[in-house]
């Protein structure tokens, strides 16, 4: 099915850097969400984005809605060795505040930081 | 305020067996979706449930698979006659109605491995 091209793949880093990941699509979204997922579990939302042009944070996070409504971006500020994981972007569709249901994923970034 | 849960964590079966998994949405969400992940991917979207209304399905639902949520509560997903290609993570989620639709929070999720 249809996924959306996330940038970069991965990303090795030292902890305290400065990180930023994005997503792209040939599709508008009026939804983007960033989730962060461990090995063997679930994905846990991170932050959640719903007007084009949003800019917002969530502790050391901070991602944006392109204004196009096609693409989206986050930052992670001060890494630290928690942060390792795989984030993934996710774009969402919905006609007056409700969802038309599915959400569509990217293919992930793998974060190692290194202490 | 208790997360989305799903049962089993792991399932191992032999090929040409059923399997049934269970999820238990966060109880104030009258929104369910089911998802499917393989490694070194973003979730799929399955299905997803409007309390016990299932209002829509992906081509990757095949005929033997099947969904439910009778009381607009919990859901099962049964898979019949499982194939190797079956191996995968079932992630389910929860969201609620109204504002914020697209918001959708994961379980834990039941990795599958078909022998």
């Amino acid at each position: 099915g249809q996924q959306l091209n996330q940038s970069p793949q991965s990303m090795f880093i030292q902890e305290g850097e400065d990180v930023s990941m994005n997503c792209t699509s040939s599709s508008i979204f009026n939804t983007w969400l960033w989730y962060k997922q461990d090995p063997g579990e679930g994905p846990v939302l991170l932050i959640a984005l719903y007007k084009a042009g949003e800019l917002t944070s969530n502790g050391r996070l901070t991602a944006q809605f392109g204004i196009t409504r096609k693409d989206s971006f986050l930052n992670i500020s001060a890494s630290i060795p928690s942060d390792v994981g795989i984030y993934f972007c996710a774009g969402g569709f919905n006609a007056g505040g409700t969802s038309y249901g599915k959400l569509t994923f990217g293919q992930g970034t793998i974060l190692t930081v290194h202490p | 305020d208790t997360g989305v849960s799903q049962d089993p964590r792991h399932k191992i079966t032999k090929r040409g067996q059923n399997v049934t998994f269970r999820c238990d949405p966060i109880s104030e969400h009258n929104r369910l979706y089911w998802y499917r992940q393989t490694l070194g991917q973003g979730p799929e979207f399955l299905t997803y449930f409007q309390n016990e209304a299932q209002l829509e399905k992906s081509r990757l639902l095949s005929d033997r698979f099947s969904a439910e949520r009778p009381k607009g509560s919990f859901s099962t997903l049964e898979i019949q006659r499982t194939e190797q290609g079956d191996s995968a993570m079932y992630l389910c989620a929860s969201s609620p109605q109204g504002a914020g639709t697209d918001t959708q929070y994961f379980g834990p999720g039941t990795r599958l491995t078909v022998l």
